[in-house]
């Protein structure tokens, strides 16, 4: 089973500013994929930028971008120049990857248990 | 105008009543997936389908049922069963075989309160 493990319940910045939000994840799976969602107070949920295991490359979505160590199972956001309606929950996700042999499909998703991010005036 | 749709938005029940939470995609989505979250908890899988007429379990199954008898719609029943109700309940979708494989849609939610 995965576990995913989100450290910073709350986190608070002024607009403008640079904010990097925890996430860890266990995992004995080579090929999983990463996501943020935001959940803002209408409580819809947003993907806000995706990672596959296999790539090394880190993910950039606009002023999303991620810093992924697969070696250390850490998954950081970056989010730059934040903007008052950046101000939401965020959450650390991992799927695992099948193969195709085995069906393909995907597995539901596990999630952190949230980041409040709060971009004060 | 895609998407995934859930009714009501808000739900109130008496304790010991079956419920059934609506969930309707017509995104043309294989998979559908239905989700729980708590004050204060992340979301967790209760159950997902694939494919019409089948259906697993995901962690947090116990109380709950669902089928799939349309593409396009996968219904929760939360029974009496189920001890602790009151949530907020997500459905999403995705496709499969594909590229963008692991992208999910989610739908606005549905607040079940029971009493």
């Amino acid at each position: 089973a995965q576990t995913v493990t989100q450290s910073q319940p709350e986190m608070s910045v002024q607009e403008a500013e640079t904010v990097t939000l925890s996430c860890t994840y266990d995992t004995s799976e080579n090929n999983y994929y990463l996501f943020w969602y935001k959940q803002p107070p209408s409580r819809q949920m947003i993907l806000v930028i995706r990672q596959e295991a296999y790539k090394q490359q880190n993910a950039t979505e606009n002023r999303f971008s991620v810093n992924f160590q697969k070696a250390a199972k850490s998954f950081s956001l970056k989010i730059s120049d934040s903007q008052l309606g950046d101000t939401a929950m965020y959450f650390c996700a991992f799927m695992k990857r099948r193969r195709a042999y085995s069906g393909g499909g995907a597995d539901g998703l596990t999630f952190g248990k949230g980041t409040h991010l709060i971009i004060q005036p | 105008d895609g998407g995934i749709t859930q009714s009501p938005k808000y739900l109130f029940r008496k304790e010991g009543q079956n419920v059934t939470l609506s969930c309707e995609q017509n995104l043309n989505h294989d998979a559908m997936y239905w989700y729980r979250q708590d004050p204060g908890q992340g979301l967790r899988l209760i159950y997902y389908s694939q494919i019409v007429n089948d259906f697993q379990k995901g962690d947090i199954a116990e109380g709950y049922s669902v089928s799939r008898e349309k593409k396009e719609s996968f219904p929760l029943t939360v029974t009496s069963a189920q001890k602790n109700p009151t949530a907020f309940y997500l459905c999403a979708s995705s496709i499969l075989y594909s590229p963008s494989t692991y992208e999910q849609y989610f739908g606005p939610g549905t607040r079940l309160t029971v009493t």
